[in-house]
């Protein structure tokens, strides 16, 4: 089975610049999180997707950032315009719906977002 | 506001046992989990209490206490390859996980 995959895996852009980043679940994950982790704090997190709707985006610092997940497949989460505080690394994780507490979320391995 | 609380950094020798305490106070709690996380790669899960008591699996062991808001992630039989951070997490009723500070832990020969 296909863990959680991420792209791109880095991406160094300058302020003002936009970047995409994707996530790909693991197949039948129907719960997608978002989270992130600036350098030297605790992984925080971003929003939640069930399938294509948004279940909780208590978690994005502001408009600047927009995440999507058409067709509850693969997930993208734009920075527009970017500035030098989103730097950090960017976490995907899934889970199948109802086995969430005894297995977990998968997380991708990440991408680091370099904001210059 | 919520905080999840971890020494910052646990040091050990190989076939040692090493315990990570993890205090919380959170809005919600609906189970603590454990992740570990190598340098530069994904967090990957290790343990979930939902209850209070102990949960083992293989040589790791997770311990939780609801009253005194506090848990544990006892590592047994250290080996090198267990040098990573180790994440404590709560769960929310909406299952999005609230991560502790990490804790750094080094094995050496």
């Amino acid at each position: 089975e296909a863990g959680v995959t991420q792209f791109p895996s880095h991406s160094v852009i300058e302020k003002g610049q936009t970047v995409t980043l994707r996530c790909d679940p693991i197949s039948g994950h129907d719960n997608l999180y978002w989270y992130r982790r600036v350098m030297g704090k605790e992984i925080k997190f971003l929003l939640h997707f069930v399938k294509e709707s948004k279940q909780d985006e208590s978690g994005m610092p502001n408009n600047r950032f927009l995440a999507e997940r058409t067709g509850g497949t693969y997930s993208t989460l734009k920075v527009q315009p970017a500035e030098l505080e989103d730097s950090g690394v960017y976490f995907c994780a899934s889970s199948h719906l109802l086995a969430t507490r005894q297995k977990g979320q998968f997380f991708g391995p990440g991408t680091r977002l370099t904001v210059l | 506001g919520q905080s999840l609380e971890q020494p910052s950094e646990v040091t050990a020798v190989e076939g040692a046992i090493v315990q990570i305490n993890c205090t919380y106070q959170t809005s919600g709690f609906y189970g603590l989990s454990w992740y570990q996380q190598h340098d530069g790669g994904a967090p990957t899960f290790l343990s979930y209490n939902g209850l209070d008591g102990l949960e083992e699996t293989g040589r790791f062991s997770s311990f939780l206490s609801r009253s005194d808001s506090y848990g544990y992630l006892l590592l047994q039989e250290l080996q090198m390859k267990d040098s990573a951070s180790y994440f404590c997490a709560v769960r929310d009723r909406t299952d999005k996980l609230i991560f502790g500070t990490g804790t750094r832990l080094q094995v050496f020969p």
